[in-house]
């Protein structure tokens, strides 16, 4: 049974500064997506990051993926209220994976 | 080009109560899932489908069933429902690539 570990769960920042969330799991993955999700709606998708040690950008969001391809980070600058929302990573195990899994998320709070 | 839709938007229920949950999407994909969303437990796989006539339990199956009729339709049933199942549902379907979620059900059980 795969960990997957979102930290931190929660984060209130003022609106300009910087931030980063992570995802972390014991296993390996052939690919893994970030996700936001604003209060009364579902999720939807930002980004998806398949090599190891890859790095998108997404304006002021930079997301990575870990060399083993065990791990992930957002990093977001200058954040701004329009970035609150819970931030999800889902993990892809592999080739014919049906199953998306998600971790619980990093409830992002940007106080104006 | 809806997207991916879901009905009711809101329900409330009594225990032992049935009631079905209709996703729909006009994008022709193949793939089709529900979650349950619960505070500080995040997204959990209940059934999904692969393709029209099939289904397949996921994470947390336990008191609900489906159906996949109609590709572009994936029903969710409560035969008995229980405040355990108090949470809110997303529907969704996956094209190349990625997955798209529709806006949610919140079902109280009372």
């Amino acid at each position: 049974t795969q960990l997957l570990e979102q930290s931190p769960q929660f984060l209130s920042i003022q609106e300009g500064e910087n931030l980063t969330v992570y995802c972390n799991s014991s296993s390996v993955f052939s690919s893994l997506q970030w996700y936001r999700q604003e209060p009364g709606e579902g999720p939807v998708l930002l980004v998806t990051v398949v090599t190891g040690g890859e790095v998108k950008k997404l304006k002021r969001l930079t997301f990575q993926f870990g060399d083993a391809r065990k791990d992930s980070s957002l990093h977001i600058t200058a954040a701004q209220t329009g970035d609150t929302g819970l931030y999800l990573c889902a993990p892809r195990s592999g080739a014919g994976s049906y199953q998306l899994t998600f971790g619980k998320g990093t409830k992002l709070s940007v106080i104006p | 080009n809806a997207g991916v839709t879901q009905t009711p938007k809101f329900r409330v229920l009594k225990t032992g109560q049935s009631m079905t949950l209709l996703c729909a999407q006009d994008m022709n994909h193949e793939y089709m899932y529900w979650y349950r969303q619960d505070p500080g437990m995040g997204l959990r796989l209940i059934h999904y489908s692969v393709g029209e006539g099939t289904t397949a339990k996921g994470e947390v199956p336990d008191g609900y069933n489906v159906s996949r009729l109609k590709k572009q339709n994936f029903l969710l049933g409560l035969e008995s429902a229980a405040p355990s199942q108090t949470s809110v549902y997303f529907c969704a379907s996956s094209g190349p690539g990625r997955e798209y979620f529709g806006p949610g059900t919140r079902l109280t059980v009372t």
